[in-house]
């Protein structure tokens, strides 16, 4: 099984808002990752956690802030987004960080941002 | 870290014909090169990948090549079916397991 679940499939929130996007796998991966994507693009990295440990941030904005509860579960927060953070946010995990792993995606969250 | 060069852009084929994506990269400590293909509202797939201690693997229809010399990989379909269509994406690993995207090949296959 090489399954990894996001929720909510879609989302749509104004500017002033908090949501949270979520992601899970239960393969025992410990590297799970955040990226986002445009229309027409590929993925762009955003977060990496590595053992629950946040290991990579590319530079992304704090109005994203990222949360890993446990080794099956991360979290993106989301608040005062602009309009233009609005794009197709993919989750993927692997099983470690520190070596080329194949890196599983999840079917992703539809965010516009009114 | 340094691009991956995706070509082409767009390819349209025949049903059962083949269809053959080319990527080249500048960085020879990557050694390992996976290929996924996304349809239209999903996630990113991994279908194959490659790694710098072999030159091809195959797996039923998609195989992919791999020159480290002339630093170039490609994906190879045969006797493609409707149900390829899709958006392919390349990558190469960087340092860890970072990813690096080619920009994407939108894949038509006409029946």
């Amino acid at each position: 099984d090489t399954e990894v679940t996001q929720t909510p499939k879609h989302l749509v929130m104004g500017m002033t808002n908090k949501k949270s996007l979520k992601c899970e796998q239960h393969m025992g991966h410990r590297a799970m990752y955040w990226y986002k994507q445009k229309a027409k693009k590929p993925p762009e990295l955003m977060f990496v956690y590595s053992y629950e440990k946040l290991s990579i941030n590319e530079s992304v904005p704090s109005r994203f802030s990222p949360e890993c509860p446990n080794s099956s579960l991360l979290n993106l927060h989301l608040h005062a987004l602009q309009p233009e953070d609005s794009a197709l946010y993919l989750c993927a995990s692997s099983l470690s960080f520190d070596r080329e792993h194949e890196q599983y995606f999840g079917p992703g969250t539809r965010l516009t941002v009114t | 870290g340094e691009n991956v060069e995706q070509h082409p852009s767009t390819l349209s084929v025949q049903e059962g014909d083949s269809a053959v994506i080319k990527c080249t990269y500048s960085d020879s400590a990557s050694n390992y090169f996976p290929w996924y293909k996304q349809e239209l509202g999903k996630g990113p797939q991994l279908i194959i990948d490659i790694r710098s201690n072999v030159g091809e693997k195959k797996d039923q229809r998609i195989a992919v090549t791999l020159n480290k010399t002339a630093k170039h990989f490609s994906l190879h379909i045969t006797e493609t079916q409707p149900e390829d269509s899709a958006v392919y994406f390349c990558a190469r690993g960087e340092y860890g397991n970072k990813l690096v995207f080619g920009a994407g090949t939108i894949l038509r296959v006409k029946s």
